[in-house]
């Protein structure tokens, strides 16, 4: 079974650039995630998708916005760029939320520098 | 305001030895706690959880306790090796929210290092 995936890798954007970042859950996870991971801050939630509504935004300006395809596959969407957004961007899918039991799996991550 | 704290950065034991990492939190509401490890250019893997009903959870050389009066839990790896070497971060959540699972409050995370 294929694990989470996110694409790219690594993306370099200058200043008020705007960047959208992708990822497919595992196949049959309904809910998709967003992490946003620095070194000063650690992990930090950013939303979460379920059946392509948003269910829960974490406290993040409205520059970062998401969204969920009817496959389930997730973009997340960084709008005028700050140096401040360089981190590392962790996507996770989950089966089911409405019990705590569920784990989470997370992607490897897009890293995204801003200079 | 961090909700869940990892107060030690970091942490070396010799293999073999047993590794004790630490967590606080400050939320009354979280009611489930999770340990996730993280690999370099890795993203963070599950590793055991705990329900505030429970003290104790173990899982093979893991083990997490939960002190509720404290707002304490720990994470016990006996005995340490070499490639529990990884960064370790506390989560948490309350069942009372929507989606609880996927809204997860980390930790600053602890690096541990396991010396051969």
């Amino acid at each position: 079974k294929a694990g989470v995936t996110q694409t790219p890798r690594y993306l370099i954007k200058t200043r008020g650039q705007q960047v959208t970042l992708s990822c497919s859950p595992i196949s049959g996870h309904r809910s998709v995630s967003w992490y946003q991971q620095t070194p000063g801050q650690g992990l930090q939630f950013l939303f979460e998708y379920f059946s392509e509504t948003q269910r829960n935004k974490g406290n993040f300006p409205g520059r970062f916005s998401g969204r969920q395809f009817s496959n389930s596959r997730s973009e997340m969407n960084v709008s005028t760029l700050e140096l401040g957004d360089s981190a590392l961007y962790l996507c996770a899918s989950s089966r089911d939320v409405e019990t705590t039991n569920e784990k989470l799996f997370f992607g490897s991550g897009t890293q995204l520098s801003v200079l | 305001d961090q909700q869940v704290k990892q107060n030690s950065p970091s942490l070396s034991v010799q293999e073999g030895r047993i590794s004790i990492l630490n967590c606080d939190y400050t939320n009354s509401m979280f009611d489930y706690f999770l340990w996730y490890k993280k690999y370099p250019a890795e993203g963070p893997t599950f590793l055991i959880s705990i329900s505030s009903i429970k003290d104790k959870n173990e899982d093979g050389r893991f083990t997490v306790f939960l002190n509720k009066s404290a707002k304490h839990l720990s994470l016990h790896i006996v005995p340490s090796q070499p490639g529990d070497s990884a960064v370790y971060f506390c989560a948490a959540t309350s069942s009372l929210h929507t989606g609880a699972n996927s809204k997860l409050t980390f930790g600053k995370g602890i690096t541990l290092s396991v010396r051969p």
